[in-house]
């Protein structure tokens, strides 16, 4: 299954809404997580089933979709958030990953 | 809380192998199936492999299928991936990481991941 994600980077402002799209090359149905990724660290599970958020994440962050597009939006960015989000399908026996979004500061 | 420690990286030629290691704490090991992911210098994230909480199934990406074999010893509480006729592109930091669901067929991705160990591929 091929994933891609869009923008692959952008520039925003503390406060901006912030969206991210992904899209599968194939129905997956719910089956979509999303990780941040800041550099030198591991990846941080955001978001399971493409809409539930892991314990201990912000409420800003929040995740939509199914089928074959889907969203992560940060309602109001925070300096922590600047990283690069990773969208992933489990939904085939091969997961795959979406080839990243760099949120950069503007 | 689940915690992850990876070893057994270093630099190695091309063709030859590495074996590395995932120690887990914290959890009850055997009830949940284990991954391995890799990120080159620079570039995104890769799923490597996956191995049931048993044991009893295994997957591999194409791009690692018949050179690495992944492996678990629930008494030890310890994943490991064999990785044999390395190659550069093989060059990475490979993470181990928990999924979030029990079960032969987990969905709902990874939730605990080690700090990564590297590995270079270099003549």
């Amino acid at each position: 299954i091929q994933m891609t994600q869009s923008p692959s980077s952008l520039s925003a402002s503390v406060g901006d809404r912030v969206t991210i799209t992904c899209r599968t090359s194939q129905n997956i149905y719910s089956n979509l997580n999303w990780y941040q990724q800041t550099p030198g660290k591991a990846p941080r599970a955001l978001i399971y089933a493409a809409s539930t958020l892991h314990g201990g994440v912000p409420s800003r962050f929040s995740g939509s979709g199914s089928g074959t597009e889907f969203t992560l939006t940060i309602s109001s960015l925070q300096p922590e958030d600047f990283a690069t989000y990773y969208c992933q399908q489990t939904y085939s026996t091969l997961w795959t990953f979406g080839q990243g979004t760099k949120v950069e500061i503007k | 809380e689940a915690v992850l420690v990876e070893s057994g990286g270093g630099v190695v030629q091309p063709g030859g192998s590495l074996r590395l290691s995932c120690a887990v704490s914290g959890v009850t090991f055997s009830a949940y199936a284990m991954s391995w992911v890799r990120q080159a210098p620079g570039k995104g994230l890769e799923w490597v492999s996956r191995i049931s909480g048993t044991a009893e199934s295994t997957h591999y990406s194409d791009s690692v299928k018949g050179r690495f074999t992944i492996s678990r010893d629930n008494s030890r509480n310890a994943v490991y991936l064999q990785m044999d006729g390395l190659r550069g592109e093989d060059s990475a930091v490979y993470y181990c990481a928990k999924t979030v669901d029990s079960g032969d067929y987990p969905r709902y991705g990874l939730d605990v991941w080690g700090h990564g160990t590297t590995v270079t591929v270099s003549s």
